[in-house]
C-alpha cells in the first residue's frame, strides 16, 4: 500500500506570494491533518479534515487555509507569505479522526525569501 | 496550554552506549506517543502508551509512561548509528480530533560509529 505523498517536496517563494501544497493520503484513509515544523517551535498542528469538513484548527492566522476533496486528497494554501512561514509542512493521514494512528508524509520544505 | 518538554535537546554518543530521553508535562495525558524522524522524512510512530506505569519494549528501545501520566522516557540500549534521528514525544489530551495531539520539540540523537 502506498504511503502518504506530498507535492512538491521543495519550494522557494518570495514574501507576499501565495503557495498551495498537496497531500494524497493512504488509500482508504479519510482524515488528513497538516502540521508546520520549525526548529524553534517544533511540530505545530495547523488543521484536520475529515470527510471534506474541517474538524479542528490550530492557532495559526487566517492566511493558512485548507480543504479536502471527495477522494480525501487535501490541499493547504498560505497567502501573503512571510519569512517566518519558512518551514517543513507535514501532512498525516489516518483511517478516521480522533485517536487513530497517523501516518506522516515526507513533507514539503518551503523557503520564503 | 498543554506543553511537552523534551530533554536533552541534543545528544551525541558513540555506538554501543546507552541513553535515555525524557518527555515531561504539567498536564495529564490520556496517551503518549513516541516518534522517530529521519532527515528528509516525516515522523514514524514507534509506540503508544496508554496506562500509567506502562512499559513497552521494541527491540533495544524501552518506553515508559509515568504513573501520573504526565511524563515518559525512552531508553535505548547499545545504540547503533541507525538509531540516529529526531525523537519526538506527543501527548494526547482528549479524543475527537488529531488536533488534540501535542508534540514536544524533540531530541536530536546522533550515534557515531
Amino acid at each position: 500500500k502506498a504511503g502518504v505523498t506530498q507535492t512538491p517536496r521543495y519550494l522557494i517563494k518570495t514574501r507576499g506570494q501565495q503557495v498551495t501544497l498537496s497531500c494524497s493520503p493512504i488509500s482508504g484513509h479519510r482524515s488528513v491533518s497538516w502540521y508546520q515544523q520549525t526548529p524553534g517551535q517544533g511540530l505545530q498542528f495547523l488543521f484536520e479534515y475529515f470527510s471534506e469538513t474541517q474538524r479542528n484548527k490550530g492557532n495559526f492566522p487566517g492566511r493558512f487555509s485548507g480543504r479536502q476533496f471527495s477522494n480525501s486528497r487535501s490541499e493547504m494554501n498560505v497567502s501573503t507569505l512571510e519569512l517566518g512561514d519558512s518551514a517543513l509542512y507535514l501532512c498525516a493521514s489516518s483511517l478516521f479522526t480522533g485517536r487513530e494512528t497517523q501516518y506522516f508524509g515526507p513533507g514539503t520544505r518551503l523557503l520564503v525569501l | 496550554t498543554q506543553l511537552l518538554e523534551q530533554s536533552p535537546q541534543f545528544l551525541s554518543i558513540q555506538e554501543g552506549e546507552n541513553l535515555t530521553v525524557y518527555c515531561n508535562s504539567s498536564s495529564v495525558f490520556s496517551s503518549l506517543q513516541w516518534y522517530r524522524q529521519e532527515p528528509g522524512e516525516g515522523p514514524v510512530l514507534l509506540v503508544t502508551v496508554v496506562t500509567g506505569g506502562e512499559v513497552k519494549k521494541l527491540k533495544r528501545l524501552t518506553f515508559q509512561f509515568g504513573d501520573a501520566r504526565k511524563d515518559s522516557s525512552l531508553h535505548i540500549t547499545a545504540a547503533q548509528p541507525g538509531d540516529t534521528g529526531l525523537y519526538l514525544c506527543a501527548g494526547r489530551f482528549g479524543g475527537g480530533s488529531q488536533g488534540n495531539l501535542i508534540f514536544g520539540k524533540g531530541t536530536k540523537l546522533s550515534v557515531k560509529p
